[in-house]
């Protein structure tokens, strides 16, 4: 168990739908990373916040978007969805930004259907 | 064009045998991160390597970053079932992180 919890474990909808994936840090950790994984494509980075600000986009699509509360959990909000959106999400965190040691949570699968 | 290229994509052999997996890029990189993936799980860091010729161990893995620090191996001695999972490796470049497609290991009972 990494300490990183993520809700929910799995999703199901339909194309054009919007979903909110969340996600809770480590206990102390400032930063979040937020990551899709889908067959084709691997393991990709979309995003990253540190205390409340985003510090690096990676692949994040126009129609996705995150952000980081003060309490630090994050959300990632995916919308008009497509069948190419169905993939797992992972969230990571770190005590710093950018540290190389990052810690997964169990991700959320998505369906589009 | 992937950043980091990991070879080979696919391995399944014998508990007991020895392996070696390879993750290579076209840029020099500072740090190079390993990680292991088992199915519907995220993965979990094994190793950083920081120091190009550096190597680095952990029980029956072996951890090795050229010294050009370009390139890097992962090697297994005696794999066990346990060690079964997708090997990814993973570079950090201005504040974003780049993951290989990975090695996806099966190890034979």
């Amino acid at each position: 168990d990494s300490g990183v919890t993520q809700t929910p474990k799995h999703l199901i909808t339909a194309t054009g739908q919007r979903v909110t994936l969340r996600c809770s840090p480590r206990s102390g950790d400032l930063s979040v990373y937020w990551y899709q994984q889908s067959l084709d494509q691997g393991l990709q980075f979309l995003i990253h916040y540190y205390n409340g600000e985003e510090r690096a986009k990676g692949n994040i699509l126009e129609r996705f978007s995150a952000q980081q509360f003060p309490d630090l959990h994050s959300e990632l909000n995916l919308s008009s969805l497509e069948l190419g959106d169905s993939a797992l999400y992972f969230c990571a965190s770190s005590v710093v930004s950018g540290t190389d040691t990052q810690y997964f949570g169990p991700g959320t699968r998505l369906t589009v259907l | 064009t992937q950043l980091l290229e990991q070879s080979p994509q696919f391995l399944s052999i014998q508990e007991g045998e020895n392996l070696t997996v390879y993750c290579n890029s076209s840029s020099v990189f500072s740090s190079l991160q390993w990680y292991r993936q088992e199915p519907g799980e995220g993965p979990v860091l094994l190793v950083t390597v920081v120091t190009g010729g550096e190597v680095k161990k952990l029980k029956r893995l072996t951890f090795q970053f050229g010294d050009a620090r370009k390139d890097s191996s992962l090697h297994i001695t005696a794999a066990q079932p346990g060690d079964t999972g997708l090997y990814l490796c993973s570079l950090k470049n201005f504040n974003k992180f780049y993951f290989g497609s990975g090695t996806k290991l099966n190890v034979k009972p």
